[in-house]
């Protein structure tokens, strides 16, 4: 149980191009999607939380204009990395928290990540 | 001070040999304890999660949590070589659902 889907597991584009990676959740319903980002040898940097139906909430430093992220549905969540740049040039990975209530958080379970390269 | 710090450096266990990771954070309203393994190039991948403050096993892992110390710790018995990754500690606080990530522990299982 507790799967996450991600999508595409790699990217290699022109500078410039917009590029789209989608999350979902195939085995259960997240309200809360989160995306990270992580730098060779760093570890995870916490970009947004995606919450579905309403606007996501981004970490400072982030732009948000420049990583959009729609959550449209309990399954689905969408980062967009607008006019990417060689310095946008990442591992992107999402997740997904199982919910289910209780006083404390549950895990957070995560997609395969996309290996984003931008020439 | 950094919300969670792993401060050891890889660690090189034999195969069979307890490997030991330890993790501590600065916010006491941490409630939820979370111990993640990523394969280099990978995503990582839930080991262990803990709540309360004692030990909880699951198979060959146990997490051991100290809230009045404010350290996690994780236990790996019979280290075999599917175990060499990196270890991270998660942390989060409750009704926060964000979780704060320690930079990692490399482990390497030695044959």
């Amino acid at each position: 149980g507790a799967v996450v889907s991600q999508h595409p597991s790699r990217v290699i584009c022109k500078s410039g191009t917009s590029v789209k990676i989608e999350c979902r959740s195939l085995d259960f319903q997240a309200t809360t999607m989160f995306w990270y980002r992580q730098f060779p040898k760093q570890s995870l940097m916490l970009m947004a939380t995606s919450n579905e139906g309403s606007k996501a909430t981004y970490e400072q430093g982030v732009e948000k204009d420049k990583f959009l992220i729609n959550h449209a549905s309990l399954t689905l969540s969408t980062l967009t990395v607008t006019s990417a740049h060689p310095e946008d040039s990442s591992f992107y990975i999402c997740s997904a928290e199982t919910g289910g209530g209780g006083y404390s958080n549950q895990p957070q379970h995560f997609g395969d990540g996309t290996r984003l390269s931008i020439l | 001070q950094k919300e969670v710090e792993q401060n050891s450096g890889p660690l090189s266990v034999p195969e069979g040999a307890i490997a030991s990771l330890n993790c501590t954070y600065s916010d006491r309203g941490s409630q939820s304890f979370f111990w993640y393994r990523q394969y280099s190039g990978k995503s990582p991948e839930l080991i262990m999660f803990i709540y309360s403050n004692g030990d909880k096993e699951d198979g060959r892992f146990t997490a051991q949590l100290n809230k009045a110390s404010q350290y996690v710790s994780l236990l790996i018995r019979d280290s075999q070589p599917s175990d060499s990754a990196t270890y991270l500690c998660a942390v989060a606080t409750y009704g926060n659902n964000r979780l704060a990530f320690g930079k990692g522990n490399q482990v390497v299982v030695i044959p």
